[in-house]
């Protein structure tokens, strides 16, 4: 059973487009988290939902946009694709926020802008 | 800042040599230091935390070791395989809501 999963694993768009990328949790936690990873594999947090409320948005550009339709989903859409948007996406959920217990991280989303 | 710093960036050892990757912290507030090991197409995987109420953890081969006072902690891989190639990452709490990631020491055990 996956614990975490995103969809889809690989993504090549061209720079203008809109596109999503979903993420679901069967682990029964309350806290999710959007991460960008770069080329140079730095892990950078985006943002983090509990109970589907947004808690953390770390100066990320409005054309990214989280949505948590109930506290096992968050996805992540972004508009007007740039060429620096080209990354991979992970997407993690822990047990609840502030008890610093073990994040979960899915596979990641390889995302290319062209 | 919230920042945490990792090296070194890569280690080369030779198959059952130690590896050591040190990291530092600036939040004093921080109790709960994650280390997470990623292979190539994967996700972060945890393999060992500490918190601030100890300041040494064993898991097998692996050992964490925490300084509090100088906001130092430290991973530890003895004897280690091929399959421990791989990139590893330290983290820690800030404000109680949010992980950071250490930079990433990417590890290669060669036989």
């Amino acid at each position: 059973d996956t614990a975490v999963s995103q969809t889809p694993k690989y993504l090549v768009t061209q720079m203008g487009n809109d596109k999503s990328i979903k993420c679901e949790q069967n682990l029964g936690h309350d806290t999710m988290y959007w991460y960008k990873q770069d080329s140079k594999k730095f892990l950078k947090i985006m943002f983090s939902y509990n109970n589907k409320e947004l808690i953390i948005n770390e100066t990320v550009p409005n054309r990214f946009s989280p949505k948590s339709p109930d506290k096992a989903h968050l996805n992540l859409h972004i508009n007007s694709l740039e060429l620096g948007d080209s990354a991979v996406y992970f997407c993690a959920s822990s047990q609840m926020l502030g008890g610093q217990t073990e994040a979960f991280f899915g596979q990641g989303t390889r995302l290319t802008v062209v | 800042g919230e920042n945490v710093e990792q090296h070194p960036s890569t280690l080369s050892v030779q198959e059952g040599d130690s590896a050591v990757i040190k990291c530092t912290y600036s939040d004093s507030a921080s109790n709960y230091f994650p280390w997470y090991k990623q292979e190539l197409g994967k996700g972060p995987q945890l393999i060992i935390d500490i918190r601030s109420n100890v300041g040494e953890k064993k898991d097998q081969r692996i050992a964490v070791t925490l300084n509090k006072t100088a906001k130092h902690f430290s991973l530890h891989i003895t004897e280690t395989q091929p399959e421990d190639s791989a990139v590893y990452f330290c983290a820690a709490f800030y404000n109680t809501d949010k992980l950071i990631f250490g930079t990433g020491t990417r590890l290669q055990v060669f036989p």
